[in-house]
């Protein structure tokens, strides 16, 4: 099966705080991927990788960065939490480039609260 | 925009009936996937239907695909309690991302 792990269930932070957000996958997947979701709004894509040391914006990735270093390692860092990113955070991971079925497995999620 | 807009928002049903949960989406698409989501978790991949396919199984589940109409629709029969989730439609346009809908909450009645 595969797994993918966060780091943290619950966070609390202050407002301008740096905040990190590990995940981790053990399948070896090429992708990985950071969403955030909000009521009402669905899942809205931070930023992905599709290789280690390789990153690419999503529809949101303002006032956010990546880490990837490792293949199975994907980190989010908020350079300075601001209450606005108070959410819910999720990590997935799939295998594949583009053209696969890129069918997602999912992190438990790590709810943020930002103070 | 989102690509997958989920209808209804909300369902409540009894146990033992059916489900059903649609998907609308705007440009042409790879693949349409269904995710589930139980309260405070993360999701879990359900089923994916390609875009050359129109209807697809999965044990309860029944997945049908019109690309004519950009839309399509979760079947879940026979439902349980324990089928209480938000579902999400998925789609994916080839590239490494996949758009998902803002989800149908389903609440099942015991």
């Amino acid at each position: 099966d595969v797994k993918v792990t966060q780091s943290s269930r619950y966070l609390v932070k202050r407002t301008g705080e740096k905040v990190f957000l590990e995940c981790v996958q053990d399948m070896d997947h090429e992708n990985m991927f950071w969403y955030r979701q909000d009521p009402g709004l669905g899942l809205r894509l931070i930023y992905f990788s599709y290789d280690v040391k390789m990153k690419e914006k999503g529809d949101i990735p303002e006032g956010y960065s990546v880490s990837r270093e490792k293949k199975e390692r994907f980190s989010l860092i908020l350079e300075s939490a601001s209450t606005n990113q108070t959410s819910m955070y999720l990590c997935a991971s799939s295998s594949g480039g583009t053209g696969f079925e890129n069918i997602q497995y999912f992190g438990a999620g790590t709810r943020l609260s930002v103070l | 925009s989102q690509q997958g807009e989920e209808d209804p928002q909300a369902l409540s049903i009894q146990e033992g009936e059916n489900a059903t949960m649609n998907c609308s989406y705007k440009t042409s698409i790879n693949n349409l996937q269904w995710y589930r989501q139980n309260s405070g978790r993360g999701l879990v991949h359900l089923i994916l239907i390609r875009s050359n396919e129109r209807e697809k199984h999965s044990g309860r589940l029944r997945v049908t695909l019109d690309t004519s109409k950009k839309s399509s629709s979760l079947l879940i029969t026979a439902s349980r309690a324990a089928d209480t989730a938000s579902y999400f439609c998925a789609t994916n346009t080839g590239g490494f991302k996949t758009i998902f809908g803002a989800g149908t909450r389903l609440f099942v009645k015991a």
